[in-house]
């Protein structure tokens, strides 16, 4: 079956911070994959996607490379920004599309000025 | 345009009792997504629906769950007879078309407590 593991939060940083969360990912066929944030009391939206190996994702300064040989999509940005504190979900794909995401449990930043 | 809008926010239900969750979709999407995301958990996708049509709903419960998405009017999740463990959010996405490069929006979700 298709899963995702995302590292345990909270991870508390403080603001211009490097952030790396980790997501790897197991499934059947050709995945693509996702990073969705939920901001405090919003629904969730789409951060960036990449479709197949080698791509890279970004947006609003996050990066995230789709990495087929280690099964892993790590996101990450180079200074955090206490708007930045939401929860962060890794999701795939097998279809490419809206239908039948494959979510990680999510992962809570907090970022302290 | 509006995002995808889910009502009531907050849903309290005894033991027995039904639970209906609604979602209307953005302007212009007619394809639907719902998904539960239970405590400690990440979402579940239960079930897809287009226009009056269940496409997918190999996530939903067999039993005392239902799902609809009539030509007028939200989308409905309706739980009867909820019990303690149907304590979950409830996240409602819809998308303009399905396939490769579609976007989900999602909805601020449904927190339904069963007491």
């Amino acid at each position: 079956g298709n899963s995702v593991t995302q590292m345990e939060g909270p991870v508390t940083l403080s603001e211009e911070a490097f952030l790396t969360i980790n997501c790897t990912y197991t499934a059947t066929g050709y995945p693509s994959l996702f990073w969705y944030v939920q901001y405090p009391g919003e629904g969730l939206q789409l951060l960036l996607k990449a479709t197949k190996a080698d791509d890279k994702g970004s947006n609003k300064g996050f990066e995230a490379t789709y990495r087929k040989e280690t099964t892993s999509f790590h996101l990450e940005k180079g200074s955090v920004q206490v708007s930045d504190s939401a929860v962060y979900f890794c999701a795939l794909s097998v279809s490419g599309g809206a239908d039948g995401l494959t979510f990680g449990k999510g992962t809570h930043l907090i970022i302290q000025p | 345009n509006a995002g995808v809008m889910q009502n009531p926010r907050h849903l309290v239900r005894r033991r027995g009792q039904e639970a209906r969750l609604r979602c209307s979709p953005m302007k212009g999407h007619s394809h639907v997504y719902w998904y539960r995301q239970l405590p400690e958990e990440g979402l579940k996708f239960m079930v897809y629906l287009q226009k009056e049509n269940i496409i997918d709903e190999s996530g939903m419960p067999k039993e005392r769950f239902s799902a609809e998405f009539p030509k007028e009017g939200p989308s409905i999740l309706r739980i009867q007879q909820v019990v303690r463990g149907d304590s979950a959010a409830y996240f409602c996405a819809s998308s303009e078309n399905r396939g490769p490069n579609t976007e989900a929006f999602f909805g601020q979700g449904t927190r339904l407590t069963v007491v």
